[in-house]
């Protein structure tokens, strides 16, 4: 069965450096998202992407946010310049973006820890 | 921003019987209405929706039930097994759009 991949699953990194977080949704789907989960509080929406361009962006996805699809397979979030708060597990998702399906399937989720 | 509230954060019910997990919701523009089942550190799975033209869409031991005049939906699990112990999470979003998720419910089966 077709899953979502997330690459790392775990990074660690220190305040104010850049990190990409690494996606390969399911193949021929159309419609790709970011959300993050910080420990112990509601999974939150942060971007999608669709036809190359974002969609939609929360008030989160800020400056220091991006997502890039750079080939035909993988989809990155990249944190220009990391802070404490972006703590947290950071899941992809993708959408197939036929009519009357509108399930997101989300990959196993990228743990990032902020020192 | 609560637009997707679980008002119960966890659930106890022993095998074999029925779990019903609630949600609330206040923006009568959603379209479609799912539910998520999470394990710790893992990502949340897909298991059942529905679309706000329906009231009710049924898949093996889950059906989740849409009123939408109060703007309430719910998971039922017939019957329940220790297996389904999880954290269940509903969500909200127009087609292709933003899941907005409630804050989870945990459900415990017990043997």
């Amino acid at each position: 069965e077709p899953e979502v991949t997330q690459t790392p699953s775990h990074q660690v990194t220190q305040m104010g450096q850049e990190v990409i977080l690494r996606c390969v949704p399911i193949s021929n789907h159309l419609y790709f998202y970011w959300y993050r989960q910080i420990l112990g509080q509601k999974v939150e929406f942060l971007v999608s992407f669709y036809n190359n361009e974002i969609s939609e962006k929360s008030e989160i996805f800020d400056d220091q946010f991006s997502v890039e699809r750079p080939d035909g397979s993988n989809f990155t979030l990249k944190i220009r310049s990391t802070k404490l708060e972006d703590s947290a597990m950071y899941f992809c998702a993708s959408n197939s973006g036929l009519a009357g399906y509108n399930e997101q399937f989300f990959g196993p989720g990228t743990r990032l820890t902020v020192l | 921003d609560q637009q997707v509230k679980q008002n119960s954060p966890s659930l106890s019910v022993q095998e074999g019987r029925i779990s019903i997990l609630n949600c609330d919701y206040t923006n009568s523009m959603f379209d479609y209405f799912l539910w998520y089942k999470k394990y710790p550190a893992e990502g949340p799975t897909f298991l059942i929706s529905i679309s706000s033209i329906k009231d009710k869409n049924e898949d093996g031991r889950f059906t989740v039930f849409l009123n939408k005049s109060a703007k309430h939906l719910s998971l039922h699990i017939v019957p329940s097994q220790p297996g389904d112990s999880a954290v269940y999470f509903c969500a909200a979003s127009g087609f292709a759009g933003k899941l907005i998720f409630g804050q989870g419910t945990t459900l415990q089966v017990k043997p």
